[in-house]
């Protein structure tokens, strides 16, 4: 497995703002995914975050909306854009290491808009 | 849709006894892993099984998968109280190189002493 660390932990943030949150990964990993868990629901795959290229998004997730980095193997950015209380979720990094189709997630952040 | 769907939603259970928990899928898959998520933490990864295969066991945790019934189950043996969380299973659909993890909403299980 791999240690994921994420930042912020949680946030409250102003409608119409941005917000970017970071997955950091103690080793060098395959893939990166983020993923979305609204209040009292499952988790929702965004897209996949592909080193050096525009990451793949899932529908109904739009790269205006949430514009993702990865700039080398072991780290991404995932920004949360014009927020509205609609977005009030807890938003999850995992990774893929190796071989392995296991994915290990981070602890998540929980964003609140007001 | 692939997304797993656990049942029961809701179980409770002595400490000690057995816990069994459901899913099913929709579509063939290339593996279905199982994860724990206590109150407000993240997820941890329990099992994965592939769809060649249809049992696994790691520790008090046996999982089983049968593909022709499109379902999986996961059993907690020894129950304890730490036990206590929220199981849900995701299946990795052929689509997406086995990447694409569609979750259900989970089976909250808590275990009394």
């Amino acid at each position: 497995s791999a240690v994921i660390s994420q930042k912020p932990s949680r946030d409250i943030c102003q409608r119409g703002t941005s917000l970017t949150i970071q997955c950091q990964v103690d080793s060098q990993v395959t893939m990166m995914f983020w993923y979305r868990q609204q209040p009292g629901q499952s988790l929702t795959l965004i897209a996949t975050a592909n080193q050096g290229s525009e990451a793949t998004y899932e529908s109904g997730f739009v790269i205006d909306k949430f514009p993702i980095s990865r700039p080398n193997l072991t780290f991404s950015t995932l920004t949360v854009s014009n927020m509205s209380p609609e977005d009030s979720s807890i938003y999850l990094c995992s990774v893929r290491t190796g071989t392995s189709y296991e994915q290990y997630f981070g602890p998540g952040t929980r964003l609140t808009v007001t | 849709s692939q997304q797993g769907e656990e049942d029961p939603q809701a179980l409770s259970i002595q400490e000690g006894e057995n816990a069994t928990m459901n899913c099913s899928y929709k579509t063939s898959i290339n593996n279905l892993q199982w994860y724990r998520q206590n109150s407000g933490r993240g997820l941890v990864h329990l099992i994965l099984i592939r769809s060649n295969e249809r049992e696994k066991h790691s520790g008090r945790l046996r999982v089983t998968l049968d593909t022709s019934k499109k379902s999986s189950s996961l059993l907690i043996t020894a129950s304890r109280a730490a036990d206590t969380a929220s199981y849900f299973c995701a299946p990795a659909g052929l689509t997406g190189g086995g990447n694409k993890l569609t979750f259900g909403t989970g089976t909250q299980l808590k275990v009394e002493l």
